[in-house]
């Protein structure tokens, strides 16, 4: 069964850098998202891509993050300058539709 | 703003005891609601979607029904394979080029043998 894939599972880094998550989106589905979860909180949307550009986002997704399809098939969320409070799991998403498909996360860590 | 509220946050069942699960909501225009299984570290499964009141889906053991203000997820005869966080989903008219969810906080089942 075709599925969302998220590199990489874990990432590390120091408050201040850059980071950049990866996911590969089921190949014939049309819309993206990225959402968070906080550990013990509930979760919550960042930003919806469609037709190669940001269809919604919420206030979260500030100036400090952006994404991008580069190609045919990932979609990537970049943090350009990581804070304390970006440590969570990120979850790719995508549909053809109104269905939802998510994938495992990355657990982000900000040291 | 969209608001969705879960409850219990936590249940204990025993093997075979069933129970149902709440979610209750606020939105400005549905367009769905949507049930996901979320295991420890790992995303989201979907399991339903319900569109208009009144409406029902089944899968095993597993029973979702909608109202005009909230959903029940009905879990007959748990096993402890069932034991997840049930998260609960909204879904509305946020034009066009995003079906975007809004999350409640999950109620997190543990099946005890």
């Amino acid at each position: 069964e075709p599925e969302v894939t998220q590199t990489p599972s874990h990432q590390v880094t120091q408050m201040g850098q850059e980071v950049i998550l990866r996911c590969v989106p089921i190949s014939n589905h049309l819309y993206f998202y990225w959402y968070r979860q906080i550990l013990g909180q509930k979760v919550e949307f960042l930003v919806s891509f469609y037709n190669n550009e940001i269809s919604e986002k919420s206030e979260i997704f500030d100036d400090q993050f952006s994404v991008e399809r580069p190609d045919g098939s990932n979609f990537t969320l970049k943090i350009r300058s990581t804070k304390l409070e970006d440590s969570a799991m990120y979850f790719c998403a995508s549909s053809v539709e109104a269905k939802l498909f998510f994938g495992s996360g990355t657990q982000l860590s900000v040291l | 703003e969209d608001q969705v509220t879960q409850s219990p946050e936590a249940l204990r069942l025993q093997e075979g005891e069933s129970s149902s699960l709440n979610c209750s909501y606020t939105v400005s225009g549905l367009r769905g609601l949507f049930w996901y299984r979320q295991d420890p570290g790992k995303g989201p499964e979907f399991l339903f979607t319900l569109y208009s009141a009144g409406e029902e889906k089944e899968k095993e053991r597993l029973k979702a029904t909608l109202t005009k203000k909230e959903s029940f997820l009905h879990i007959t005869a748990p096993k402890p394979e069932d034991s997840a966080t049930y998260l609960c989903a909204v879904q509305t008219y946020s034009g066009a080029g995003s079906y975007q969810l809004t999350f409640g906080k999950g109620t997190k089942l543990s099946v005890i043998p």
